[in-house]
């Protein structure tokens, strides 16, 4: 158990829906990284915040965003669902001056 | 950040010992090397992290030359369980968390365990 606390496990929704993932970090973990995996693809860096602010944005389509709450919980919301947005999100998180990322068990996202 | 290339997939027998490497030629002066496996359908979990000459902990050891342009993970007597995919990062650790480090995984390795 990496400590780091994904939901939903799954979801099934349908094209044009929006959808809301939500990741709890470690205890005291300030960094959350989200990430996308399609099958038999490699882990695609969407975004990272660190204490609430937005600090790093990778490959993510305007349709995504994401958010980290004051609580350190972040949510990442995908809108007008596309059957290529269907794929494993994973979040991760870190601490300070470390580099170690612990990751979650990931929302698995099937989208028909 | 420095862009890593590693063999899409590698062939392994039962108490073998594996050796992975990972090419990082542009490596910055700051730059760690990280290690990560991957089981399907889970997230990946830290292995090793180094950023010179020879690192080794109870899963593996992390062989990296002098000019730093390359590192080696080596898995001691793999097993089954050892069967996933394996990615090398290279990234300023310093920004790991409030730097905007965007953290990219390659492809990775895929090891595949052939039975002896």
């Amino acid at each position: 158990d990496s400590g780091v606390t994904q939901t939903p496990k799954h979801l099934i929704t349908a094209t044009g829906q929006r959808v809301t993932l939500r990741c709890s970090p470690r205890s005291g973990d300030l960094s959350v990284y989200w990430y996308q995996q399609s099958l038999d693809q490699g882990l695609q860096f969407l975004i990272q915040y660190y204490n609430g602010e937005e600090r790093a944005k990778g490959n993510i389509l305007e349709r995504f965003s994401a958010q980290q709450f004051p609580d350190l919980h972040s949510e990442l919301n995908l809108s007008s669902l596309e059957l290529g947005d269907s794929a494993l999100y994973f979040c991760a998180s870190s601490v300070v001056q470390a580099g170690e990322l612990f990751f979650g068990e990931g929302s698995r996202l099937t989208v028909l | 950040l420095a862009k890593t290339t590693q063999p899409i997939s590698m062939d392994s027998y039962e108490g073998q010992e594996v050796n992975i490497t990972c090419s990082h030629n542009n490596i910055a002066t700051n730059d760690y090397i990280t290690w990560y496996q991957q089981f399907p359908s889970q997230g990946p979990r830290f292995i090793i992290q180094g950023y010179k000459t020879k690192v080794t902990n109870e899963v593996a050891s992390l062989f990296i030359p002098a000019d730093r342009k390359s590192s080696t993970l080596s898995l001691p007597r793999v097993s089954l369980s050892d069967t996933a995919v394996y990615y090398c990062l290279v990234g300023d650790r310093r920004k790991l968390t409030g730097g905007g480090n965007k953290l990219t995984f390659g492809t990775g390795t895929q090891l595949k365990k052939w039975n002896s």
